[in-house]
């Protein structure tokens, strides 16, 4: 199994409170994600990564933000908790094309009370 | 933006019987990568098949197939002979050869029945 470490892998937070989200890795892949997983959505991008220091938004950004400030970690900041976050956070990581598929980490299920 | 669309939000089939998933997909690019996931009900993430877009060869993986077509922007998964271990949330996704973005459907909830 790849080596993706998500911790906590369940919190409880209250609204209006900060939220950090931590995804490690041991495999020194490029790409690094962050989704979130809905019923009838689907898994929905927030934030990739395409190397240190270099972000970009997905789809659902909004309430959310991250840094990558060494290869192995990405950080997903949820500045101000609210209600609609509650969710399940999957940390995912990619190379390019030599090994496209991405690789997923244990799931994070965040609720926001 | 690439999308992907899953149209069947639950298929059921019964153990030892085959059964093929749904997926289309949008986009302008020519090279691509297209994916098969399973998520058991652990909440793994696991990747059951991949698809170069340059290959006009349908993947094979054991019971796992796919029919990919390109005009059509069609990919979807066939799984045969069926097993009580296939239950899962099976979901398609798309990623540009070019690009680092991974975009996946809705998911299918695949109940097997014994």
């Amino acid at each position: 199994d790849a080596g993706i470490t998500q911790s906590p892998r369940h919190k409880v937070t209250e609204t209006g409170t900060p939220v950090t989200l931590r995804c490690h890795q041991t495999e020194n892949h490029r790409y690094m994600y962050w989704y979130r997983q809905d019923p009838g959505h689907g898994l929905r991008l927030i934030h990739y990564s395409y190397g240190v220091k270099d972000t970009d938004k997905g789809e659902v950004s909004d309430g959310y933000s991250v840094s990558r400030s060494k290869t192995e970690d990405f950080l997903l900041t949820l500045e101000s908790a609210t209600s609609s976050q509650t969710s399940v956070y999957f940390c995912a990581i990619s190379e390019a094309r030599s090994l496209p598929e991405a690789f997923f980490g244990q799931g994070t299920r965040l609720t926001v009370v | 933006a690439q999308t992907v669309t899953q149209s069947q939000p639950e298929m059921s089939v019964q153990e030892a019987e085959t059964v093929t998933l749904s997926c289309t997909y949008d986009t302008s690019e020519s090279d691509y990568y297209l994916f098969w996931y399973k998520q058991p009900p652990s909440r793994q993430m696991i990747l059951v098949i991949r698809q170069e877009a340059y290959k006009q060869q349908n993947a094979t993986e054991n019971r796992f197939s796919v029919n990919f077509q390109k005009a059509a922007k069609s990919f979807s998964l066939k799984i045969s002979d069926s097993q009580l271990g296939d239950a899962a949330m099976y979901f398609c996704a798309y990623k540009e050869t070019s690009g680092s973005r991974l975009t996946f459907g809705e998911g299918t909830q695949l109940t097997v029945n014994p």
